[in-house]
């Protein structure tokens, strides 16, 4: 079974502070994402990286950035982290296989509350 | 731009009763279509997804759904719902050729005894 683990559940952070969510998965898969969910929003799409050191913007990647040095890894980085960045995110991984529909694996999440 | 549009975001049904969550989708070339559930404090787990080998697809869980090319949409159903299908449930879709999976507003599905 793929395993995605989210580095924690709960995270409390002040206005303005520096904030790392880490992900880790440990079947070889190449491509890697960061997801924020909110009420009524779904999953609205960050960052995701094709593979080591590779990335690209989703649909809301203002006030983020994401960093994937090895592939088991890719960590999302909230710079200065404000209120309305209070939410859950979620990691997901997929192994591609060039155009085929290969589902995604989540992480079980965070949720970061930012006061 | 890909947008997915679940209709309800909250559904009530009585156990034994028939769970039927709408999904439509917008795209010109029939995407990858998915639905996910999730269980509370959980992540997503995947349902089934659509591959173009078949229009029915059966998925886990007694799920199934129906692709339709002519009305966008691929709703999900279950014949007979239990109390362990109290979850939120996503639709999603991706381009053939993408990477970026987009998703629907959730369904929340409440199973009442």
């Amino acid at each position: 079974d793929v395993k995605v683990t989210q580095s924690s559940r709960y995270l409390v952070k002040r206005t303005g502070e520096k904030v790392f969510l880490e992900c880790v998965q440990d079947m070889d898969h190449e491509n890697m994402f960061w997801y924020r969910q909110d009420p009524g929003l779904g999953l609205r799409l960050i960052y995701f990286s094709y593979d080591v050191k590779m990335k690209e913007k989703g649909d809301i990647p203002e006030g983020y950035s994401v960093s994937r040095e090895k592939k088991e890894r890719f960590s999302l980085i909230l710079e200065s982290a404000s209120t309305n960045q209070t939410s859950m995110y979620l990691c997901a991984s997929r192994k591609w296989r060039g155009g085929s529909n290969s589902p995604l694996h989540f992480g079980n999440g965070t949720r970061l509350t930012v006061t | 731009a890909q947008s997915v549009t679940q209709l309800g975001s909250h559904v009530s049904v009585s156990e034994g009763a028939l769970v039927l969550l709408r999904c439509n989708y917008s795209s010109s070339v029939p995407p990858y279509l998915f639905w996910y559930v999730q269980y509370p404090n959980q992540g997503l787990q995947l349902l089934l997804k659509y591959t173009s080998a078949a229009t029915l697809v059966k998925g886990i869980n007694g799920f199934e759904a129906e692709f339709k090319k002519s009305e966008t949409s691929f709703h999900l159903t279950k014949p007979s719902a239990h109390m362990s299908d109290a979850a939120e449930y996503f639709c999603a879709v991706r381009k053939a050729a993408g990477n970026k999976l987009t998703f629907g507003g959730g369904t929340r599905v409440l199973v009442k005894p």
